[in-house]
This record gives C-alpha cells, sequence and structure tokens, in this order.
C-alpha cells in the first residue's frame, strides 16, 4: 500500500462544477503539499499545509491531521483547471518528500 | 527572487553519452531535493542535498548516477552513459530547511 494515496485517479466535470480531490497517508508528517503538473510538464505548488485550511482565489486546501486526510477544492471549475494535481507529504521521520500518483483532472467546456 | 530554475529544460542524448541536469535553488535556500518522474508514472525521490553535503541519496541508482551541490553554483545531477530507460522528467525543488519546498519547471531528458 502506498504511503500516500489518492482518490479519484481520473476526473472529468463540466465547467462550473465544484471539485474535490481527496489524499490519504499513512505517515507521521510534518507538511502536505499540493502541487499542480499541467500537460508539458511544469510543477507549480499551490499550497503547503500543516494545520487547518488555506484559500488562494478559487482553491481550497483542507487538511486533518488526527485523520491523516487533506482535500484540495476547486470552485467554479475551467477548462484551464484541466491539470494533474498531485498531493505530497513531507515526512517526519527523514525529511523526505513523497508523493501520491496524482488526480488527472479534465474540465470540459 | 526567481524561482528554482532548471536547465536545460528539454535535453536530448544519444545512448551512451552523458547528460548533466543544473537545478539552481532560490536565493536562500540550502537544501535541494531531485526528483525523477517516468513516463505514466508519479514522482520519485531520488536525492537530497545541502550545500557541499549529500544527506540522502537513497533513491538513486546504484550506477551511472551522481548529484553534487557545491559551495559556489547549481546543484548538478549526472547520469553517465544513458540508456532509454533513463528517459524522464527530473524536477528539483529547494527549501530554505524543514519547510515549505519550491518546484523548478523540470528538465525533460530524452534518450535516443
Amino acid at each position: 500500500k502506498n504511503e500516500v494515496e489518492q482518490s479519484p485517479q481520473n476526473l472529468t466535470a463540466q465547467e462550473g462544477e465544484f471539485i474535490t480531490i481527496n489524499c490519504s497517508y499513512s505517515v507521521g508528517i510534518s507538511a502536505l503539499h499540493w502541487l499542480q503538473q499541467h500537460p508539458g510538464g511544469g510543477i507549480v505548488s499551490l499550497f503547503m499545509l500543516s494545520s487547518g485550511k488555506k484559500k488562494h482565489g478559487r482553491l481550497i486546501a483542507t487538511i486533518n491531521i488526527q485523520e491523516k486526510h487533506s482535500s484540495l477544492h476547486i470552485t467554479a471549475s475551467h477548462p484551464r483547471d484541466s491539470a494533474v494535481y498531485i498531493c505530497a507529504v513531507r515526512m517526519n521521520r527523514d525529511d523526505k518528500i513523497i508523493f501520491g500518483k496524482g488526480t488527472r483532472l479534465h474540465i470540459l467546456p | 527572487n526567481a524561482g528554482v530554475m532548471q536547465n536545460p529544460r528539454h535535453l536530448v542524448r544519444r545512448r551512451g553519452q552523458e547528460a548533466r541536469l543544473r537545478c539552481s535553488p532560490m536565493k536562500g535556500h540550502s537544501h535541494v531535493y531531485w526528483y525523477r518522474q517516468l513516463p505514466e508514472e508519479g514522482l520519485k525521490f531520488m536525492v537530497y542535498l545541502q550545500k557541499e553535503n549529500i544527506i540522502d541519496e537513497s533513491g538513486m541508482p546504484k550506477e551511472r548516477f551522481s548529484a553534487e551541490f557545491p559551495k559556489e553554483g547549481p546543484s548538478i545531477l549526472r547520469i553517465q552513459q544513458v540508456v532509454r530507460g533513463d528517459s524522464a522528467a527530473y524536477f528539483c525543488a529547494s527549501s530554505p530547511g524543514r519547510v515549505e519546498a519550491f518546484f523548478g519547471q523540470g528538465t525533460r531528458l530524452t534518450v535516443v
């Protein structure tokens, strides 16, 4: 079992829909990252969380440390949000960052 | 403050040649991480360096791969005698310590 699990693996939605992507982890962490990777490959760091909730524009990220779970929400989704969203955690035991396999999001116009 | 800069963005090498990938961390960052993303796979940790020190290279293949982060200049990931299986996207991230890591745009290596 992977130490970082994301769901769903693939998600197709209509423009305007509210999107939720989930991330569960099984290790002790000091921080959790949400990353965005567009076709063509570059990675953009969206959020770094260690507790609570953060909001940036139409993006919201939450984390529940007790339940070892984080969610990334996109409100009023748009075709330009189409990308792979990756959850990554920094492990307490050795400071390494490990990654989920990503969620491929496709927003239809 | 420029972000993490990787170059080149795209690199084509013939089998048996050497590939050198560069990563300039953000100003003030002394921690560099290298990751590899094979086609259709997730990112995998390769090596963690601080200035002039390799802290953890547990994700590095045992042969042909090496990394350095000198006192001056960028971090270098070096792949000797490349093979087709080395074709991947290589990303680096930097951080000032045990805090947020910032990612570069990656170098896409193609071995022909």
